[in-house]
């Protein structure tokens, strides 16, 4: 069964400093894998995603992700925050071959303070 | 493009009675998703459709719960009757194949 992690339900930085926003997943064969911001009151946006190829994924507003398969891992990075990027940040994984459903994590809630 | 519609922003509504929410996909988009999400489960996906045809609705809750989709810009989703439990904000999305998924602003549906 597919499934996903994002370990912690809140991360704290300051501003400026770099930020990581934990995920694993488990999927039989190779992943698909997104990462997606929600604002307040707002619909979910997608950041970026990992296909294939470079296991660094850069994507909107600053944002990447490594892939790491071995840890099985798609932790979102970036090297400065900014209080606008406080938000809900949910993983999502889809297996190659499967259907067009993504699963999705529970989510994580960024809070950048000046 | 204008991206995900969805219609209305707000619903309010009294127990018992029938709710039915809208969305139009963004054109071209062949995978359309019905979503909920609540405080306490999260994001929980109800249904979607390939091509207008009903792929997995193993998420729906209930038999209080029908989607459809008579054409490929436009799907409803009802509930009759709604009941308190069900007020959450439910969101459309839709993607080209396998690709990333967009997501509509979503309705904020309170059952009193």
């Amino acid at each position: 069964a597919q499934s996903v992690a994002q370990p912690e339900d809140q991360v704290n930085v300051a501003e400026g400093n770099p930020l990581t926003v934990k995920c694993t997943y488990s999927v039989s064969g190779n992943p698909y894998l997104f990462w997606y911001v929600q604002y307040p009151n707002r619909g979910l946006q997608f950041l970026l995603k990992y296909i294939t190829g470079d296991n660094l994924v850069k994507g909107s507003y600053g944002f990447e992700a490594e892939f790491n398969k071995s840890q099985t891992s798609f932790h979102l990075k970036k090297p400065s925050a900014l209080v606008s990027d406080s938000a809900l940040y949910f993983c999502a994984v889809r297996s190659r071959g499967s259907q067009g459903n993504l699963i999705f994590g529970k989510g994580t809630k960024l809070s950048v303070k000046p | 493009d204008a991206g995900v519609i969805q219609s209305p922003r707000h619903e309010v509504t009294e127990m018992g009675q029938e709710v039915t929410l809208r969305c139009k996909p963004i054109s071209g988009h062949d995978y359309l998703f019905w979503y909920r999400q609540t405080m306490m489960r999260g994001l929980e996906l109800l249904i979607y459709f390939n091509n207008n045809v009903p792929i997995d609705d193993s998420g729906m809750p209930e038999d209080r719960f029908s989607a459809k989709m008579p054409n490929a810009s436009f799907s409803t989703l009802k509930i009759q009757p709604s009941e308190p439990r069900d007020s959450a904000v439910y969101f459309c999305a839709s993607s080209l194949g396998y690709s990333e998924q967009y997501f509509g602003p979503g309705t904020r549906l309170t059952v009193t």
